[in-house]
């Protein structure tokens, strides 16, 4: 069956700094990758969709990369701020498919 | 527009209870789908319906039934309450299978 992964449940940053998050995902082979956020007590909010023929897609201070031969998708947000404090969630998968969610990354952005 | 909604934010059921948790979105969105989201087990997908009176389940289907009598509403109904449906649930909705879903604020449920 599907397996996503995350690369850690919590992730600590100096404000100013690039947080890395990855997104890792076995047994099946997806044509996009979607990124969520989802802030305490809120429902995720779409951030970037990314499809298999894109290398990297970009947004404001937000890069994402999608590696269909290591399975894996890395989000990065470039001169992170308190304000990016939240849980963020990869989705991998294909068009007419139900969406399976990764368990998420709490990333802490420290002032 | 209003997006996705959901009521009630915060309900507190005795086990054996039932209720019916509302979602509606006025996206004119064709797919909608039920998650509930538990600490350490992610967003799993309960119900979806990929329009008007047509639905299926998803990962974690037992104990719950739903309906799609409009393309705006997609009530999901908890027959009868279990101290294992204590979570919060999320209704979402997108223009079709595998597009950006749009997620409604959660309903936070207890079940005593």
């Amino acid at each position: 069956s599907q397996k996503i992964e995350q690369n850690s449940e919590a992730l600590n940053i100096q404000e100013g700094k690039t947080a890395t998050l990855t997104c890792n995902y076995t047994n099946y082979s997806p044509a996009y990758l979607q990124w969520y956020r989802q802030d305490p007590g809120r429902g995720p909010v779409f951030l970037l969709l990314i499809r298999e023929n894109e290398k990297e897609k970009r947004k404001e201070r937000l890069k994402v990369t999608f590696d269909t031969t290591l399975k894996q998708s890395l989000f990065h947000i470039t001169a992170s701020q308190p304000a990016d404090s939240a849980t963020y969630l990869c989705a991998p998968h294909n068009y007419g498919q139900n969406f399976v969610f990764g368990p998420g990354t709490r990333l802490s952005v420290l002032p | 527009n209003a997006g996705v909604t959901q009521t009630p934010k915060f309900q507190v059921l005795k086990t054996g209870q039932s209720m019916t948790l509302q979602c509606a979105q006025d996206m004119n969105h064709e797919y909608m789908s039920w998650y509930r989201q538990d600490p350490g087990m992610g967003l799993r997908l309960i119900h979806y319906s990929v329009g008007a009176g047509i639905t299926d389940q998803g990962e974690v289907p037992n104990g719950y039934n739903v309906s799609r009598s409009t393309t705006e509403d997609f009530p999901l109904r908890l027959l009868s309450a279990a101290p294992s449906q204590t979570s919060v649930y999320f209704c979402a909705s997108s223009p079709g299978g595998g597009e950006t879903q749009y997620f409604g604020p959660g309903t936070r449920l207890l079940v005593l």
